[in-house]
């Protein structure tokens, strides 16, 4: 299983809900990602997560809070987002540690804030 | 990690080799050379990696220059399914786990 599963693929919220998108893998990875993509622009990452620890936060506003409850998982939550924030979340893992491997994205979660 | 430079776009008759170039004249040592692409509505997609040497797998082949400042990422046999950003990216062996920085990336068009 050579996946990254993300869910939902789309997801319309108004600025007052709260909700969260899912990742999930099953490769053994130990680093867990999420990168955030506007339309026509490159990937930005946003967090990254190693052994299940925040590693890296990419300065991203708290209205973005991110979770891995376990080496397979990783959630996004959101809550009170602002229309700018609509875009492609992208998830991503690797192999913890050896950072020439390549990383594995999902296809990604499409958010529409209302 | 050190700054790419792509074009914009290019175009690639199906079947003929599509030549990708990156800039990377500020790269360090140790640092590797990555390529992936994006197809439409998908998630980025590794395809190669390399430090010094030339490197080729069933996708493609990359070829980096003596001085390390560019390189070239080649896909022998285009089809239109290789239509997508490609994005070169270098990256440091022991640079801060995951810190993968895209660039703007190649658009490239494939024709039949």
């Amino acid at each position: 299983d050579t996946e990254v599963t993300q869910t939902p693929k789309h997801l319309v919220m108004g600025m007052t809900n709260k909700k969260s998108l899912k990742c999930e893998q099953h490769m053994g990875h130990r680093a867990m990602y999420w990168y955030k993509q506007k339309a026509k622009k490159p990937p930005e990452l946003m967090f990254v997560y190693s052994y299940e620890k925040l590693s890296i936060n990419e300065s991203v506003p708290s209205r973005f809070s991110p979770e891995c409850p376990n080496s397979s998982l990783l959630n996004l939550h959101l809550h009170a987002l602002q229309p700018e924030d609509s875009a492609l979340y992208l998830c991503a893992s690797s192999h913890s540690g050896g950072n020439t491997g390549e990383l594995f994205f999902g296809e990604g979660s499409r958010l529409t804030v209302l | 990690d050190a700054k790419t430079t792509q074009p914009t776009s290019m175009d690639c008759a199906e079947g003929r080799a599509a030549n990708l170039p990156c800039n990377h004249s500020t790269i360090s040592g140790n640092e590797y050379v990555y390529w992936y692409r994006q197809i439409h509505s998908q998630g980025p997609q590794y395809i190669i990696h390399g430090l010094k040497n030339n490197e080729t797998n069933e996708m493609a082949s990359l070829i980096i220059t003596e001085d390390r400042k560019s390189s070239t990422l080649i896909l022998p046999h285009a089809t239109l399914r290789d239509t997508a950003v490609y994005y070169c990216i270098v990256r440091g062996r022991g640079s801060t786990l995951g810190r993968l920085y895209f660039g703007r990336g190649t658009q490239l068009t494939v024709w039949p």
